[in-house]
């Protein structure tokens, strides 16, 4: 069983659109969630992390974490065509002693 | 500042031959992690270390692959007898220090990866 589980898309949105990304993770444990994008052929780039129940915001990117229902989402304003990605989800930290476990990736096309 | 750096960036082997990858973390970390990314497949943890120590190699294969994380120098992943499977994009990671550290210090900052190719 898949301990932290996305949609693979593509998701597909025009561009100026909010994009919404969601991510499920199993591991109670869990205290610290993050989100990377990946470009095809490229490394993971960190684009938010979050650890308490909640939204947090960083620009056009908007992180919400509710533990209770064991549920990670990213909100992206104003989709850009730059912006077409796969988006990773990973949560670490307690039981999982520091190593990250990924979900699949939710691939993101921003159509102009 | 420099980021995680990864050599050699791209690494092709023929089956049976050894293939070493390395990894220098960010200044100031002191945390390295190693994943594996098959093609169309998500990252995979394969092992994460201290100076001197492995914390945890729970995703580690259990022949052929082994890595560590010297006094000086970088950490090297190193696999053995290579066969077209292992055939992938490695990524290494690090961070200022652990999950002990409290929220931020265990965040992960990836390196650009080497790729290896097995004929």
């Amino acid at each position: 069983q898949k301990e932290v589980e996305q949609n693979s898309g593509p998701l597909s949105v025009p561009e100026g659109a909010i994009a919404s990304l969601n991510c499920t993770y199993s591991d109670r444990g869990s205290q610290s969630f993050f989100w990377y994008r990946q470009y095809s052929g490229k490394s993971p780039e960190l684009i938010m992390s979050i650890y308490s129940n909640g939204d947090k915001e960083d620009g056009r990117f908007t992180a919400q974490l509710n533990k209770a229902s064991q549920y990670v989402s990213l909100l992206i304003r104003d989709s850009q065509p730059s912006d077409s990605a796969t988006y990773l989800c990973a949560g670490g930290g307690a039981s999982n002693t520091g190593k990250l476990i990924f979900g699949q990736g939710t691939t993101l096309q921003v159509k102009p | 500042n420099a980021g995680v750096m990864q050599n050699p960036r791209h690494l092709v082997r023929r089956r049976g031959q050894e293939a070493r990858l390395r990894c220098s973390p960010m200044k100031g970390h002191s945390h390295v992690y190693w994943y594996r990314q098959l093609p169309e497949e998500g990252l995979k943890f394969m092992v994460y270390l201290q100076k001197e120590n492995i914390i945890d190699e729970s995703g580690m294969p259990k022949e052929r692959f082994s890595a560590e994380f010297p006094k000086e120098g970088p950490s090297i992943l190193r696999i053995q007898q290579v066969v077209r499977g292992d055939s992938a994009a490695y990524f290494c990671a690090s961070s200022p220090s652990g999950t002990s550290g409290g929220p931020g210090q265990e965040t992960q900052y990836f390196g650009p990866g080497t790729r290896l190719l097995v004929l």
